[in-house]
């Protein structure tokens, strides 16, 4: 595997579910992102992960919930999601620090029901 | 507040030139993207300018003018494969990455 890959890439699920998304990295990368994506809207940062350590949370709701266990890995789980989440969420992954370009895996298409 | 505007939809013919323009109202400015994103695909990068001028790579340039808050693609020889959508972002002076909606170009034979 190269690049960014992303699991499951479509997820279809109810309001009262808890499921997670999945990112992993293969680029030696040390910072990762979490984004949503909708229709015809700028692409809204989530979550960033600096070194493991979570340097940025743009007031996301509680129900989405970021985890980091290592530098190639993200986590992003989901619980009590309402309509509205319906999007595409992509992951991405840079070296640290402002200046160097996001490789970005494929998104997972979620529909909440 | 921060705002990135980019026209929304483009149409061009294969083989000519089209120019993206991204105007951007940020709180300082530490360098702008572009990237491209094809339908159901990730976003892809392009090119990064943080100086005023002109970036050429092959087909694709990329202009800034940081005293006007302005940018464009210049998109030369066009083919099928770039009907895409084009996205600008502009790192603010905190560091973070706001990103424009995206201009959705369609290329016509």
């Amino acid at each position: 595997e190269t690049g960014v890959t992303q699991t499951p890439r479509h997820l279809v699920m109810g309001m009262t579910n808890k499921k997670s998304l999945k990112c992993e990295q293969h680029l030696g990368h040390n910072a990762m992102y979490w984004y949503k994506q909708s229709a015809k809207k700028p692409l809204e940062l989530m979550f960033v992960y600096n070194f493991k350590e979570q340097t940025e949370n743009n007031s996301v709701p509680s129900r989405f919930s970021p985890e980091c266990p290592n530098s190639s890995h993200l986590f992003l789980h989901l619980h009590t999601l309402q309509p509205e989440d319906s999007a595409l969420y992509l992951c991405a992954s840079s070296q640290e620090g402002p200046y160097n370009e996001q490789f970005f895996g494929p998104g997972t298409r979620l529909t909440v029901l | 507040g921060q705002n990135i505007d980019q026209p929304t939809e483009m149409t061009a013919t294969e083989g000519a030139i089209v120019q993206i323009n991204c105007t951007y109202q940020t709180s300082g400015f530490n360098g702008l993207f572009w990237y491209q994103q094809h339908a159901g695909e990730a976003p892809t990068f392009l090119s990064y300018n943080v100086l005023d001028g002109l970036e050429e790579k092959g087909r694709f340039s990329s202009f800034l003018s940081r005293s006007k808050g302005y940018s464009y693609l210049l998109l030369k020889e066009l083919q099928m494969k770039d009907s895409a959508s084009y996205l600008c972002a502009v790192w603010d002076s905190n560091y973070q990455l706001i990103w424009g909606a995206g201009t959705k170009l369609i290329i016509k034979p």
